[in-house]
């Protein structure tokens, strides 16, 4: 059965604090990506990445960075978490084919305080 | 530039009565189009998906959507609806080259008893 996981349901981090949201797959997917979903907004792709030690800007890259450094694992940080990056985060993965659908993992809430 | 626009964000249906939530996209080449849905505090789970082979797509659970490149629609439909399916249900996009999902806002489900 296909698994993306998560490595946190529900986080609570300080202003200022550096934060690691972990992502793992165990499809053998070339693609990973992040997003984030607040209402009203729907799903906006933070970074994504085809490979080992690849990265992509999304359309909103600001205040973040990913690392890649196992092709199953794919990691979103967050420099100095400010209060407006309260949000659901999303990791998903797919094959290489961009015709191919994305899996998506149970998602981390995070509240920043 | 590709898009999709769900023309409602919130449908109210009666147990056992049809389905319909509307969604039309906008692309310059063949789109592949999906609608997932995401119940509360659950990820995101693929519904059906069209990728040019046949205009009716079935998915899981008895729902279907036809794309119907004329009115460049894909409205999401299901005969009966259960209780069950109540929760977020959203049309997406790939985006051709880079393979991320452009979402929709999102259609919010509600079934009465």
């Amino acid at each position: 059965d296909v698994k993306v996981t998560q490595s946190s349901r529900y986080l609570v981090k300080r202003t200022g604090e550096k934060v690691f949201l972990e992502c793992v797959q165990d499809m053998d997917h070339e693609n990973m990506f992040w997003y984030r979903q607040d209402p009203g907004l729907g799903l906006r792709l933070i970074y994504f990445s085809y490979d080992v030690k690849m990265k992509e800007k999304g359309d909103i890259p600001e205040g973040y960075s990913v690392s890649r450094e196992k092709k199953e694992r794919f990691s979103l940080i967050l420099e100095s978490a400010s209060t407006n990056q309260t949000s659901m985060y999303l990791c998903a993965s797919s094959f290489r084919k961009s015709y191919n659908e994305q899996f998506f993992g149970p998602g981390t809430r995070l509240t920043v305080l | 530039a590709q898009s999709v626009t769900q023309l409602d964000s919130h449908v109210s249906v009666s147990e056992g009565t049809p389905v319909l939530l509307r969604c039309n996209y906008s692309s310059s080449y063949s789109p592949s189009l999906f609608w997932y849905v995401q119940h509360p505090n659950k990820g995101l789970q693929l519904l059906l998906k069209y990728t040019s082979a046949a205009t009716l797509v079935k998915g899981i659970n008895g729902f279907e959507a036809e794309f119907k490149k004329s009115e460049t629609s894909f409205h999401l439909t299901k005969p009966s609806a259960h209780m069950s399916d109540a929760a977020e249900y959203f049309c997406v996009v790939i985006k051709r080259g880079r393979g991320d999902l452009i979402f929709g806002k999102g259609t919010k489900l509600s079934v009465k008893p």
